[in-house]
């Protein structure tokens, strides 16, 4: 079984419409991760969160919002979908080891959400 | 602008060639990372390299870190269809506090001709 599960893998919506994408983890990791990755522009973080409690906005999270219902969980919502939303959506995990600055979290990846606003 | 730049930006070998894709930052690297993704769906983890001039292998595939270059190149022997793929680099950013925030460059497209 996959340790970071996306759902659904693949979603075509209409502009306005509220979306949420969904992501779940088995790692028992506390970091999670939201990015889009878009032709030409690479993956870029929308969100992220150190904990539950702990929510960051990352480079573009202007459109989105997200909750982290529990460690294991950390959904992203897009409130009125727009066409250029249209991308694939990946979530990740890691662990916090060690120390702050010198630490090498390696990120453990979803298998991607594709989503589509027409 | 990136901060990662990769290049080339996509690459056709002949099945059996050897080839290089570089990765090339803007800053300071801490830690670099490599991944490959098959087109639609999500990344697989091939190595991370964190001190200035180390390298690291796995089956046929090299990653080299060049701290002083702030870059990094990976390295495919005697490439196979099975290569094939888009590969990213991964660099961690250092903004303030402890953040494990990775930025990516723009990929590169690898196929390879039978």
């Amino acid at each position: 079984d996959a340790d970071v599960t996306q759902t659904p893998r693949n979603r075509i919506t209409k502009t306005g419409k509220r979306i949420m994408l969904e992501c779940s983890q088995t790692k028992g990791h506390d970091r999670m991760y939201w990015y889009r990755q878009d032709p030409g522009l690479g993956l870029r973080l929308i969100y992220y969160s150190f904990d539950v409690k702990d929510i960051n906005k990352g480079e573009i999270s202007d459109g989105y919002s997200v909750s982290r219902q529990a460690q294991a969980k950390f959904s992203l919502s897009l409130e009125s979908a727009i066409p250029n939303q249209t991308a694939l959506y990946f979530c990740a995990t890691s662990v916090t080891q060690g120390g702050q600055r010198t630490s090498y979290n390696e990120q453990f990846f979803g298998p991607g959400t594709r989503l589509t606003v027409l | 602008s990136q901060e990662l730049e990769q290049s080339p930006q996509s690459l056709i070998v002949q099945e059996g060639k050897n080839l290089t894709i570089n990765c090339t930052s803007s800053k300071t690297l801490y830690g670099l990372y490599w991944y490959k993704q098959k087109y639609g769906e999500g990344l697989i983890f091939l190595m991370m390299l964190q001190k200035g001039g180390e390298e690291k292998s796995h089956e046929k595939i090299t990653a080299k870190l060049d701290e002083k270059k702030q870059q990094s190149s990976l390295h495919i022997t005697a490439s196979q269809p099975s290569h094939a793929g888009i590969y990213l680099c991964g660099a961690r950013t250092l903004s303030g506090g402890a953040t494990n925030k990775l930025i990516f460059g723009t990929g590169t497209l690898l196929a390879v001709q039978p």
